[in-house]
């Protein structure tokens, strides 16, 4: 399985910032994953990250707002752009090996 | 797209006793997996199972394909098993575009 490395874990910001959160995955990996996680809610898919190409954003998500960096095959950043309290969440960033999911530790957003 | 629910949504245990959890989905699948998020909100990937039955100590998992559903046992329940257990699934066999599960929140008491 990859260990994955995921930073900040948590952090409170101001409404119309950005953050950046960073994950590194202890091997070369050919897609990551970027879900979020609203409070008490299930886990959704923000968008999968190829290295070398575009993020690809499922529904709803744009890259305006979540735009995604994949400079190799071991790191990927996700930045929540203009931010307003309704992006507080958990954003977890993930990859697969084996057709299994492993998840990164999460970053906790609050959003003032 | 693909529904997914799980039965029950809360389930509060005392520590030893058995458990099931049921996971149905809407249409067929190539890959389904269980995870468990601890109070700490990490998540654990427990299994991966599109079809059959797996165990791992405590734990087991059986999906049935053909009826869409899967269902993860619990069994002599420990306090380190609170947490949400969810399900993932996707149409395309490999583990992009999961789509996960409405949860059950278990809580397992002394």
């Amino acid at each position: 399985s990859a260990v994955i490395s995921q930073k900040p874990s948590r952090d409170i910001c101001q409404r119309g910032t950005s953050l950046t959160i960073q994950c590194q995955v202890d091997s070369q990996v050919t897609m990551m994953f970027w879900y979020r996680q609203q409070p008490g809610q299930s886990l959704t898919l923000i968008a999968t990250a190829n290295q070398g190409s575009e993020a690809t954003y499922e529904s709803g998500f744009v890259i305006d707002k979540f735009p995604i960096s994949r400079p190799n095959l071991t790191f990927s950043t996700l930045t929540v752009s203009n931010m307003s309290p309704e992006d507080s969440s958990i954003y977890l960033c993930s990859t697969a090996t084996n057709e299994k999911l492993f998840f990164g530790s999460g970053t906790q957003l609050s959003v003032l | 797209g693909i529904q997914v629910e799980q039965s029950p949504p809360d389930l509060i245990l005392q520590e030893g006793a058995n458990s099931t959890l049921r996971c149905n989905f809407s249409d067929s699948v190539n890959n389904l997996q269980w995870f468990h998020q601890n109070p700490w909100g990490q998540l654990i990937n427990l299994f991966y199972i599109p079809s059959g039955t797996k165990q791992n100590g405590r734990l087991s998992a059986t999906t049935v394909a053909t009826e869409r559903y899967s269902l993860l046992y619990i069994s002599s329940s420990q306090t380190t098993d609170s947490g949400v257990y969810f399900c993932a699934v996707s149409q395309g066999g490999t583990a992009s575009k999961l789509t996960f599960g409405t949860g059950t929140r278990l809580q397992v008491t002394l």
